[in-house]
């Protein structure tokens, strides 16, 4: 159980183009889910937090018009991001929070390779 | 400020030897621990996870061991097996982990046949 899909695993675009990346979890329904953002040889940086029905919290420095957040059901997130430039490209993961009792563990989705040429 | 630290970049053990990863925290709110695993390229995988109304949780090879008072954590696998061989990261949360992960800068496995 507490399986999480992205799509597409990966994905090549010219500068200038938006990108669409989808989150699901695929045997639970997540409340939450999360995107992050990790640079080769680095931890995940959080970019943002999705709540279903409602804005995405965007932590510091993360712009919020770049990298647009959609939580249209309680089973799939979209990231967006908006006129990719090379210096977008990234590993890109999503994860999606279990609540159930005590347990809150996020399960992370299999990520997605970004490269804007 | 890297609330979560993870000291060892990288550890080597012996196949069937045990392996200890540890973790420290600064920020005394986070009550809700995690490790994962991660090979490259792909999203990390869930270990294992403790409160901290514990200082012990274990689930088949792997047990993390929690010092409150050290704000300390450890993860032991036992044993040692070659497809452990990856990064280990362990991750804190407040709120009993209805707060946002953040996340140590990980520690690189390798284990010798």
């Amino acid at each position: 159980g507490a399986v999480v899909s992205q799509h597409p695993s990966w994905v090549i675009c010219k500068s200038g183009t938006s990108v669409k990346i989808e989150c699901r979890s695929l045997d639970f329904q997540a409340t939450t889910m999360f995107w992050y953002r990790q640079f080769p040889k680095q931890s995940l940086m959080l970019m943002a937090t999705s709540n279903e029905g409602s804005k995405a919290t965007y932590e510091q420095g993360v712009e919020k018009d770049k990298f647009l957040i959609n939580h249209a059901s309680l089973t799939l997130s979209t990231l967006t991001v908006t006129s990719a430039h090379p210096e977008d490209s990234s590993f890109y993961i999503c994860s999606a929070r279990v609540r159930q009792g005590a347990d809150h563990t996020q399960y992370f989705g299999p990520g997605t390779r970004l490269t804007v040429l | 400020d890297q609330q979560v630290k993870q000291n060892s970049p990288s550890l080597s053990v012996q196949e069937g030897r045990i392996s200890i990863l540890n973790c420290d925290y600064t920020n005394s709110m986070f009550d809700y621990f995690l490790w994962y695993k991660k090979y490259p390229a792909e999203g990390p995988t869930f270990l294992i996870s403790i409160s901290s109304i514990k200082d012990k949780n274990e689930d088949g090879r792997f047990t993390v061991f929690l010092n409150k008072s050290a704000k300390h954590l450890s993860l032991h696998i036992v044993p040692s097996q070659p497809g452990d061989s990856a990064v280990y990261f362990c991750a804190a949360s407040a709120r009993g982990g209805n707060e946002k992960l953040t996340f140590g800068t990980g520690t690189r496995l390798t284990i010798i046949p």
